[in-house]
């Protein structure tokens, strides 16, 4: 069964420091996520992409973060100099339409630390 | 304001009983979608009940959606250890590309 990736499992991080959290979505879908989990809480959307751009985003998703579709598989997440609270599990998530029919597929999550 | 609050927060109880949460919104939805998450893992989806239905079947889940009250509940029935997980509600709300809106989760512990 197709699945969502996301690498690597696991990150830690010096605060101030850029992380690139990677993904690679189902291979049709068309549709791009990245939502975040600090832990024991809920969690929350950041940004979803879609032609190749941003197509919305929360207030979380300021100017540290960026995404990019580098090529036609990977989908990444940067985080440009670390804060503490960046912390969390980091969901990278496809579909093949827009959340208005159809599920999303999550990934295993990135969990990052910064210290 | 809050979207997709799940009730109870945890809720434990010995296998082969049913497990019931319940999930609460406030906008008008497209659809909304159960997710679960194993303790420290990623979210697998559940099941998806569209706003013109009302009921929804998938194995031991049962999903109702009343959206006059604006409400949803996830049944699970004969419930194994391995149900043992974190469950979330998430609303696909109506207006534009708004995402997937998730609650707090309810934390199910299936006593075997």
């Amino acid at each position: 069964e197709p699945e969502v990736t996301q690498t690597p499992s696991h990150q830690v991080t010096q605060m101030g420091q850029e992380v690139i959290l990677r993904c690679v979505p189902i291979s049709n879908h068309l549709y791009f996520y990245w939502y975040r989990q600090i832990l024991g809480q809920k969690v929350e959307f950041l940004v979803s992409f879609y032609n190749n751009e941003i197509s919305e985003k929360s207030e979380i998703f300021d100017d540290q973060f960026s995404v990019e579709r580098p090529d036609g598989s990977n989908f990444t997440l940067k985080i440009r100099s670390t804060k503490l609270e960046d912390s969390a599990m980091y969901f990278c998530a496809s579909s093949d339409r827009l959340h208005l029919n159809t599920e999303a597929f999550f990934g295993q999550g990135t969990r990052l630390t910064v210290v | 304001s809050q979207q997709g609050e799940e009730d109870p927060q945890a809720l434990s109880i010995q296998e082969g009983e049913n497990a019931t949460m319940n999930c609460s919104y406030k906008t008008s939805i497209n659809n909304l979608q159960w997710y679960r998450q194993n303790s420290g893992r990623g979210l697998v989806h559940l099941i998806l009940i569209r706003s013109n239905e009302r009921e929804k079947h998938s194995g031991r889940l049962r999903v109702t959606l009343d959206t006059s009250k604006k409400s949803s509940s996830l049944l699970i029935t004969a419930s194994r250890a391995a149900d043992t997980a974190s469950y979330f509600c998430a609303t696909a709300p109506t207006s534009g590309n708004t995402p997937l809106v998730f609650g707090k989760g309810t934390r199910l512990s299936v006593i075997a």
